[in-house]
């Protein structure tokens, strides 16, 4: 089985200024991840995600993640934020084989943008 | 294709009453999957389908809750004798599989309070 822990249910931040929203994962398969972002009264919408290849993973409103095997993270990025960025963001894992391809979610970070 | 589409968007009900959602996923989409999100939560899995075929279901989906996908298009969701515990976003959610990362794509979401 797999788990997800976003660190930080709350992040403050003032608009330009850079963030980090922190993912950890166990498992004891190799996983897929992906970060969504959902706006309120809205559904779930996919940010980026990791496959393999280059542990650097750029996305879409100018997001991007690193994947660390070793530390088993997927901390998600942003080097100047914008008040339309205030949203709930969740990291998610995947199995890459062998299962139902079903996702388990972390918590969920609140990122709050202040002018 | 406009997406992942949930009617109803809100729905309140007395407690004890029955309630029906519906998800139109992306028509190419073979998998639908339905999630329950509470606040300050991700998203729980509660079931899924591949094309018409009900593969898995959760310990979270108790015997009031029964879930159809007809013909592999649209599905239905119904709560029998809803509880106040029920109160919650329904979202839905499509992918093709196999896939690359079976990347979901989330509809708007249900929104239900039990009165």
């Amino acid at each position: 089985a797999q788990s997800v822990t976003q660190l930080d249910s709350q992040v403050p931040v003032f608009e330009e200024a850079p963030v980090e929203l922190r993912c950890n994962y166990s498992s004891s398969v190799s996983v897929y991840l992906f970060w969504y972002v959902q706006y309120p009264n809205q559904g779930l919408q996919l940010l980026l995600k990791y496959l393999s290849g280059s542990t650097l993973v750029k996305g879409i409103n100018g997001f991007e993640a690193e994947f660390n095997k070793s530390q088993t993270s997927f901390h998600l990025r942003k080097p100047s934020v914008h008040i339309s960025d205030t949203a709930e963001y969740f990291c998610a894992v995947t199995r890459t084989s062998g299962g139902s391809y079903i996702p388990t979610f972390g918590r969920g970070t609140s990122l709050i943008v202040h002018p | 294709d406009t997406g992942v589409s949930q009617n109803p968007r809100h729905k309140i009900t007395k407690r004890g009453q029955n309630v029906t959602f519906r998800c139109d996923p992306i028509s190419e989409h073979n998998r639908l999957y339905w999630y329950r999100q509470t606040l300050g939560q991700g998203p729980e899995f509660l079931t899924y389908f591949q094309n018409e075929a009900q593969l898995e279901k959760s310990r979270l989906l108790s015997d009031r809750f029964s879930a159809e996908r007809p013909k592999g298009s649209f599905s239905t969701l119904e709560i029998q004798r809803t509880e106040q515990g029920d109160s919650a976003m329904y979202l839905c959610a499509s992918s093709l599989v196999p896939g690359f990362g079976n990347e979901q794509f989330f509809g708007p979401g249900t929104r239900l309070t039990v009165l």
